[in-house]
C-alpha cells in the first residue's frame, strides 16, 4: 500500500504570496489532518476533513484553509504569506473507524520557506 | 497549545542501553500515541495506548499510562544507532466519535544514541 504522499516537498515563496499544498491519503483512509511544525512552537493542529467536510480547526488564522476533495485528497492554502508561516507542514491520514482512536499515518511534509 | 510535555528534552546514551521518556498531559484523554520523527521528516506511529489500558509493549518499545498522574512513559531497550530520532507524545482528548482527528502534541525529546 502507497503512504502519504504530499507535493511539493520542498517550496520558496515571498512574502504576500499565497500558496497551495496537497496530500494524497493512503488509500481507504477518509480522515486527512494538517499540522505545522516550528522549532519554536512544535506541531500544531491546524485543521482535518472526513469526507469531504472539515470536523475540527485548531487555532489558525482565517489565512489558512483547506479542502478535502471525493477521492479524499486533500488541500491546504495559506494566503498572504508571512515570514513566520515558514514551517514544515505536514499531512496525516487516518481511517478514522471505531471509538478509540486510530493511528494516524504521515507524509514526508511540505517545507515551506518565506522570504 | 501543548497538551503534552516530554521529559527531558534532549537525552544522549550508548547503544545497548535503555531509553526512557516521560509525557505528561493536563486534560483527560482517549488515548495517548508516541510518534518518532528522523530529522526533519514525517512522524512515524510507534505505539497507541487507550485510557483503559496500563502498560502495552512492542517490539523493544514499553509504553505505560498513569491517567490518574495524567503521565506515561516510552522505554526503549537495548537502543541502537538508529534510534536517534525525536520522540513525540500526542493525546487524542476527542470529540464526538472518539475518533482521533486532532492530535495534540508535545515538543519532543531527542534521542541520540552513540555507537
Amino acid at each position: 500500500k502507497a503512504g502519504v504522499t504530499q507535493t511539493p516537498r520542498y517550496l520558496i515563496k515571498t512574502r504576500g504570496q499565497q500558496v497551495t499544498l496537497s496530500c494524497s491519503p493512503i488509500s481507504g483512509h477518509r480522515s486527512v489532518s494538517w499540522y505545522q511544525q516550528t522549532p519554536g512552537q512544535g506541531l500544531q493542529f491546524l485543521f482535518e476533513y472526513f469526507s469531504e467536510t472539515q470536523r475540527n480547526k485548531g487555532n489558525f488564522p482565517g489565512r489558512f484553509s483547506g479542502r478535502q476533495f471525493s477521492n479524499s485528497r486533500s488541500e491546504m492554502n495559506v494566503s498572504t504569506l508571512e515570514l513566520g508561516d515558514s514551517a514544515l507542514y505536514l499531512c496525516a491520514s487516518s481511517f478514522s473507524g471505531s471509538y478509540g482512536g486510530n493511528e494516524q499515518f504521515f507524509g514526508p511534509g511540505t517545507r515551506l520557506t518565506v522570504l | 497549545s501543548q497538551q503534552g510535555e516530554e521529559d527531558p528534552q534532549a537525552l544522549s546514551i550508548q547503544e545497548g542501553e535503555n531509553a526512557t521518556m516521560n509525557c505528561s498531559y493536563k486534560t483527560s484523554i482517549n488515548n495517548l500515541q508516541w510518534y518518532r520523527q528522523n530529522s526533519g521528516r514525517g512522524l512515524v506511529h510507534l505505539i497507541l495506548i487507550r485510557s483503559n489500558e496500563r502498560e502495552k509493549h512492542s517490539g523493544r518499545l514499553r509504553v505505560t499510562l498513569d491517567t490518574s498522574k495524567k503521565s506515561s512513559s516510552l522505554l526503549i531497550t537495548a537502543s541502537r544507532a538508529a534510534d536517534t530520532a525525536s520522540y513525540f507524545c500526542a493525546t487524542d482528548s476527542g470529540g464526538s466519535g472518539g475518533s482521533n482527528y486532532k492530535l495534540t502534541f508535545g515538543k519532543g525529546t531527542l534521542l541520540t544514541v552513540n555507537p
